[in-house]
């Protein structure tokens, strides 16, 4: 049962390096999401996907980039790495979009990466 | 947008009384309602979800949580809490239209021996 798979599961960045959050899932869904969780607050939608070749930006964008070539994997990309950005993210999968679930579908989540930025 | 309010931050316990975790949203608008909880080092698992129907909604470990549409809330509740419920508790909203999940800051349940 892998579910959704998050790598890696802790890291520490330096201020202007580089790093790719590596996300997979076994499940076949084709909708995918990155949320970031900073302290205190609730989750936030950064990218999402809704197939292979498909994405869209979220609430809190700037700062990643993500690509979705294969219905598996969703990597998450911080390009210039900012304190800002120390957070513990997570990806999740679905069948189908938040708006067509019913009662046999549901998002699942990984079991998130922390970040911190220095 | 959609926001969503839990108002205690932490919920202290004991262990055999019930809890009640409170949850506001903002829209009037429809949307589905969902709970989620987070134990530590792991990442977030759907306890229950209000899409449609019914008001009152009973979810996995005998949670239960019931949708008020004019007071816009969504509360979550277990008669009984034991050890293992001490974990975080996320309440989300999504409107019925749209890819995202708004999600409330979360509420710390600690379960007291």
């Amino acid at each position: 049962n892998a579910g959704v798979t998050q790598t890696p599961k802790f890291r520490i960045l330096k201020i202007g390096q580089s790093m790719t959050l590596q996300c997979t899932q076994d499940m076949n869904h084709n909708y995918m999401y990155w949320y970031r969780q900073d302290p205190g607050m609730g989750l936030k939608l950064i990218y999402y996907s809704v197939g292979a070749g498909i994405t869209d930006k979220g609430e809190v964008p700037n700062g990643y980039n993500v690509s979705r070539s294969t219905t598996e994997d969703f990597p998450l990309r911080l390009e210039l790495a900012a304190p800002s950005q120390t957070s513990v993210y997570f990806c999740a999968s679905s069948s189908i979009g938040v708006q067509q679930l019913n009662s046999g579908n549901t998002i699942y989540f990984g079991e998130g990466s922390w970040l911190t930025v220095v | 947008a959609q926001s969503v309010t839990q108002l205690d931050s932490q919920v202290p316990v004991f262990e055999e009384a019930p809890v009640e975790l409170r949850c506001n949203y903002s829209s009037s608008v429809s949307v589905y309602l969902f709970w989620y909880v987070q134990y530590p080092n792991q990442g977030l698992q759907l306890l229950l979800k209000y899409l449609s129907g019914s008001t009152l909604v009973k979810g996995i470990n005998g949670f239960e949580a019931e949708f008020n549409k004019s007071q816009t809330s969504f509360h979550l509740r277990k008669p009984s809490v034991h050890i293992s419920d001490t974990a975080e508790y996320f309440c989300a909203v999504s409107e019925s239209w749209a890819n995202n999940l708004f999600f409330g800051t979360g509420t710390r349940l600690t379960v007291i021996p």
